[in-house]
């Protein structure tokens, strides 16, 4: 158990819809990370938060937002869902600037 | 980040020590070497890190080459939960921005 917690696991959903997808990192870490991992695809860093800011943007499409709340949970956003939006979606905590970082369990997505 | 190369695919005994190879021939001086594996669909696991001295932890042993161009992650004694993928990053101390996840090896343990 690494300490960093992911709701909900499994998430069916319809094209065009929106989700929410919601991480709650370890105690006293204040850097959450949001990764994407399609079928048969590479971790994907999508967005960083620092202690409430927006620290770091990767490969996160517009269609997609993310925020870190003054408890340092974080949200992930994803709207107008499209099929090829079907994925793992994992979140990540780190302390400080640690270069260490920890993995929930993740969020299965599915847009049928 | 420094660039890995790693062997797409490794296979190993039950029992016996899986010892799985990376290269880092452009590692800086600042910049460790990280391990992480993937069970099957499951979060990415953290197991070791190390800068130049060789490692240990109750997970695996880190071998690290005198030139620091490459090293090895050594599993004493492998069991079939340990098969997954495994994650070789170079990243610098302290950095505190995203892991560049590569392709990995891919470990199949056997009976």
């Amino acid at each position: 158990d690494s300490g960093v917690t992911q709701t909900p696991k499994h998430l069916i959903t319809a094209t065009g819809q929106r989700v929410t997808l919601r991480c709650s990192p370890r105690s006293g870490d204040l850097s959450v990370y949001w990764y994407q991992q399609s079928l048969d695809q590479g971790l994907q860093f999508l967005i960083q938060y620092y202690n409430g800011e927006e620290r770091a943007k990767g490969n996160i499409l517009e269609r997609f937002s993310a925020q870190q709340f003054p408890d340092l949970h974080s949200e992930l956003n994803l709207s107008s869902l499209e099929l090829g939006d079907s994925a793992l979606y994992f979140c990540a905590s780190s302390g400080a600037l640690s270069s260490t970082q920890y993995f929930g369990p993740g969020t299965r997505l599915t847009v049928l | 980040d420094a660039k890995t190369t790693q062997p797409p695919s490794m296979d190993c005994a039950e029992g016996r020590a899986a010892n799985l190879p990376c290269n880092h021939s452009t590692i800086s001086g600042n910049e460790y070497v990280y391990w992480y594996r993937q069970i099957h669909s499951q979060g990415p696991q953290y197991i070791i890190h190390g800068l130049k001295n060789n490692e240990t932890n109750e997970m695996a042993s880190l071998i690290i080459t005198e030139d620091r161009k490459s090293s090895t992650l050594i599993l004493p004694h492998a069991t079939l939960r340990d098969t997954a993928v495994y994650y070789c990053i170079a990243r610098q101390a302290n950095s505190g921005y995203a892991l560049n996840f590569g392709k990995g090896t891919s470990l199949l343990v056997t009976p």
